[in-house]
């Protein structure tokens, strides 16, 4: 079946360090999807990225999505402790019924 | 704000008790999932349901059941509740489309059994 494993599976940062989270498919994608879970909540989407070599910004917040649609990554500018949690990516083989599968996840922690 | 909701958001509850986790949500919504989650892992998609009486199985194996007679439910059953069941479910709905839209999740039911 389909695998989505993130690395690292743990990141601990000063803050105002950069942070960059990867994520990779064993199939190739229709899109992904990034999603940050706080600590005791649930996931909130974050941005979905569909084109092959797509890049996205959200202020500090840097997604692209590989030429072969097989990964993915996410970068972080300038940490604040407002960034502390669990990255997820997600993805798709298919559009329409194909099932979500999520990535294992990186957990940042930022030391202030 | 998402409108999906799940109840309870705890429970403790014996060995061998039958338990009902209940999702709603108001938004329409064809695609519902549920998901379990151990604290600070990663989620693992136990069913899916593309609509009304569709259901399957996810990447999981899960002793636990779902329906799906209305499109804003979604719950799931364990018949015989395990200590190995103690986990956090958390249910998600989303729209199908041409174009995925982003999944939304309730705020999760955190199972403890004993």
């Amino acid at each position: 079946g389909q695998q989505v494993m993130q690395i690292p599976q743990y990141q601990h940062v000063q803050e105002g360090e950069d942070f960059t989270t990867y994520c990779n498919s064993s199939t190739t994608l229709s899109n992904i999807q990034w999603y940050k879970q706080r600590p005791g909540g649930h996931p909130v989407f974050l941005i979905q990225l569909v084109k092959s070599g797509e890049v996205k910004k959200q202020k500090r917040l840097t997604f692209q999505f590989g030429e072969a649609k097989k990964n993915s990554s996410l970068h972080i500018t300038a940490t604040q402790t407002t960034d502390v949690g669990t990255y997820f990516c997600a993805g798709r083989r298919g559009f329409g019924n194909e099932k979500l599968t999520f990535g294992t996840g990186t957990r940042l922690t930022i030391i202030p | 704000e998402a409108d999906i909701y799940q109840t309870p958001r705890y429970l403790v509850i014996g060995t061998g008790k039958k338990i009902t986790l209940e999702c709603s949500q108001t938004m329409g919504h064809d695609k519902m999932y549920w998901y379990q989650q151990d604290p600070g892992m990663e989620l693992h998609l136990i069913h899916y349901s593309y609509g009304v009486n569709s259901t399957e199985k996810g990447d999981l194996s899960s002793e636990s059941t779902v329906s799906r007679i209305r499109t804003e439910h979604f719950p799931l059953t364990l018949e015989s509740a395990r200590p190995s069941h103690t986990s956090q479910y958390l249910c998600a709905s989303s729209e199908v489309g041409a174009r995925d839209t982003e999944a939304f999740f309730g705020q999760g039911t955190r199972l403890t059994v004993v």
